[in-house]
């Protein structure tokens, strides 16, 4: 069964921490993402990884860095936790070429919920 | 403006409703069509797909496209109170790496 496990689901960090959260996929995708999700405002892409020490911003990178050393594993880093990232954070993977037909389609995490006091 | 949108809802029906669900978009590169369905705190997973325009049904699901109007729909027959989530379209291009999303419709079924 297909799997992207998200290592946090809720954390709660202080202004100012460095966070990161973790992602790892069993599925040797190529592709892998980080979104936040926040009420009225849909998934954002912050990054988009589509191979090892290869990264691409999103729509939302400031503030955020992303690591991939390894083809399974994608991290989210915030060097600077503030307030407005306050959010429930979803990694994802996929194929390369995403169509939906055949298992080629996006596959989410349960998703972190990050709260920064 | 977005490139796709949405109704935020909530939509509220009793059970055994038909629900209906629509996305417009405005990039006529896209060529795939995706729904995903997110129940409350959990991470969309994918309900359904079609490729260009046209129907396409699975089980009580309905997926239509409209490409001429830039207009996608999702209709759910005899709703059920499970159905409750919030749906997700997604579109991507040929060959694309990354889904353009919806900002999704709250639905509800009560029973």
């Amino acid at each position: 069964d297909v799997k992207v496990t998200q290592s946090s689901r809720y954390l709660v960090k202080r202004t100012g921490e460095k966070v990161f959260l973790e992602c790892v996929q069993d599925m040797d995708h190529e592709n892998m993402f980080w979104y936040r999700q926040d009420p009225g405002l849909g998934l954002r892409l912050i990054y988009f990884s589509y191979d090892v020490k290869m990264k691409e911003k999103g729509d939302i990178p400031e503030g955020y860095s992303v690591s991939r050393e390894k083809k399974e594993r994608f991290s989210l880093i915030l060097e600077s936790a503030s307030t407005n990232q306050t959010s429930m954070y979803l990694c994802a993977s996929s194929p390369l070429g995403v169509t939906g037909a055949s298992g080629n389609t996006i596959y989410f995490g349960e998703g972190s919920w990050l709260t920064v006091v | 403006q977005k490139e796709v949108e949405q109704d935020p809802g909530p939509l509220s029906v009793p059970e055994g409703a038909i629900v209906s669900l629509n996305c417009t978009y405005s990039n006529s590169a896209f060529q795939y069509f995706m729904w995903y369905r997110q129940y409350s705190r959990k991470g969309p997973e994918l309900l359904m797909y079609t490729y260009s325009s046209g129907n396409k049904e699975d089980g009580r699901f309905t997926a239509q496209v409209d490409k001429s109007s830039k207009y996608i729909s999702l209709f759910i027959r005899d709703s059920q109170p499970s159905d409750s989530a919030t749906y997700l379209c997604a579109m991507n291009k040929a060959a694309g790496n990354k889904l353009t999303f919806g900002g999704g419709t709250r639905v509800l079924v009560k029973p």
